[in-house]
């Protein structure tokens, strides 16, 4: 069964500073990944997506990630956090034979300190 | 534009009063899901729909139904609402050609009392 682990509930860094939020999954095929952002009060909004092209992701914001499938990881980063990326941030697995079935992890929130 | 509306944006009920949650999108997708959002728990699938008349439980349907009579409508009901069923919910759609990246609606926030 797919499932998704996020590392950390909640994590700070100071503005300017490297953010890291980390994703592992584990899936009987190769997955498609994604990062979702979610800001206060709004719905969900895609960060990136990897669907078994290039391992190294780019997405909106400077957001990119990258998928080791060695490591089931698929790890989130931006090299220099702004105010306005305070956000909860998901990882979700899917697996191209399940039509709409998409698994999320518990959810990381992001906090930027100026 | 391009989107998926959900209404009501924000509901409070009793326990047992049957209520509908609508979900509509205009980009012609085929597929559709419900989701729950709940703190330290992240979003779980309620159902989801591959086209039309073809729906399949999620990870936690209990106390749920949903219909898909037509491709851009995915309600979903609850009949006999309880506490626990307290939630942000988020419907979303994704076309059979996108490797399921899903399109979100803005969520319904449903109190149970």
């Amino acid at each position: 069964a797919q499932s998704v682990t996020q590392l950390g509930s909640h994590v700070s860094v100071s503005e300017g500073a490297l953010v890291l939020l980390r994703c592992n999954y584990s899936s009987s095929v190769p997955p498609y990944l994604f990062w979702y952002v979610q800001y206060p009060n709004q719905g969900l909004q895609l960060l990136l997506k990897y669907t078994s092209a290039a391992t190294l992701v780019k997405g909106i914001n400077d957001f990119e990630a990258e998928f080791k499938k060695s490591e089931t990881s698929f790890h989130l980063t931006k090299p220099s956090a702004h105010m306005s990326d305070a956000a909860e941030y998901f990882c979700a697995v899917s697996e191209d034979n399940q039509g709409g079935k998409l698994i999320f992890g518990q959810g990381t929130e992001l906090s930027v300190k100026p | 534009e391009a989107q998926v509306t959900q209404n009501p944006r924000y509901l409070i009920t009793v326990t047992g009063k049957k209520l509908t949650v609508t979900c509509s999108q205009n980009m012609n997708h085929e597929y559709m899901s419900w989701y729950r959002q709940d703190p330290g728990l992240g979003l779980r699938q309620i159902y989801y729909s591959m086209n039309v008349e073809v729906t399949d439980k999620g990870d936690v349907p209990e106390g749920y139904k949903v219909s898909r009579k037509e491709k851009r409508n995915f309600p979903l009901i609850l009949e006999s609402p309880s506490p626990n069923q307290t939630s942000l919910y988020f419907c979303a759609s994704s076309s059979r050609s996108s490797h399921n990246t899903q399109y979100f609606g803005p969520g319904t926030r449903l109190t149970v009392l």
